[in-house]
């Protein structure tokens, strides 16, 4: 089946530092990837959708100076928290489109901002 | 896309059929339902989807209503590893591409007891 990954699946770093985030799809091409947000105890929020070889479309209030999405090829989309501070601190998960109904989604990156 | 209401949380008897309610009265005739699930501080996993007949899969079926307004999602042997939050969403089919974006409500907590 089709299989997104992640890497890293968690990462600790200091207040005001920038993080990467990957997301490759690991059989497929996706020219669309999808990025999103989870606090604990709740749902999670779609941040912006990646597409491939264009500028990210932000959902209304994610900053996009400080969430940095670029999708290089068809198959990986990088997500950078530049100047991370400790209410960033979440778990991101990206997610890439399969066939024709079907997303497949990473199994997360939980950052922890110190 | 249409909202959903869906109960917060769920029991169900292990080995026993587990049916998730989803309301979404106002979907449109080109929307289809969805169905993904998350288990705990893991990416979503899709489950199924369907535009107005009932469909089947290895995991789960779906029924919508002949109104379309409503669904319902069934496991039919509900064991411990399907204790997760079940997510009913609405979405329109953009075609032959898969650039949709999922729009996440609270979901449902189904709780699989011994």
């Amino acid at each position: 089946g089709a299989v997104v990954s992640q890497h890293p699946s968690w990462v600790i770093c200091k207040s005001g530092t920038s993080v990467k985030i990957e997301c490759r799809s690991l059989d497929f091409q996706a020219t669309t990837m999808f990025w999103y947000r989870q606090f604990p105890k709740q749902s999670l929020m779609l941040m912006a959708t990646s597409n491939e070889g264009s500028k990210a479309t932000y959902e209304q209030g994610v900053e996009k100076d400080k969430f940095l999405i670029n999708h290089a090829s068809l198959t990986l989309s990088t997500l950078t928290v530049t100047s991370a501070h400790p209410e960033d601190s979440s778990f991101y998960i990206c997610s890439a489109g399969h066939l024709v109904h079907e997303q497949y989604f990473g199994p997360g990156t939980r950052l922890t901002v110190t | 896309d249409a909202k959903t209401t869906q109960p917060p949380s769920m029991d169900c008897a292990e080995g026993r059929a587990a049916n998730l309610p989803c309301n979404h009265s106002t979907i449109s005739g080109n929307e289809y339902v969805y169905w993904y699930r998350q288990i705990h501080s893991q990416g979503p996993q899709y489950i199924i989807h369907g535009l107005k007949n009932n469909e089947t899969n290895e995991m789960a079926s779906l029924i919508i209503t002949e109104d379309r307004k409503s669904s319902t999602l069934i496991l039919p042997h509900a064991t411990l590893r399907d204790t997760a939050v079940y997510y009913c969403i609405v979405r329109v089919w953009r075609g032959s591409s898969n650039t949709g974006k999922l729009i996440f409500g609270q979901g449902t907590t189904l709780q699989v007891k011994p």
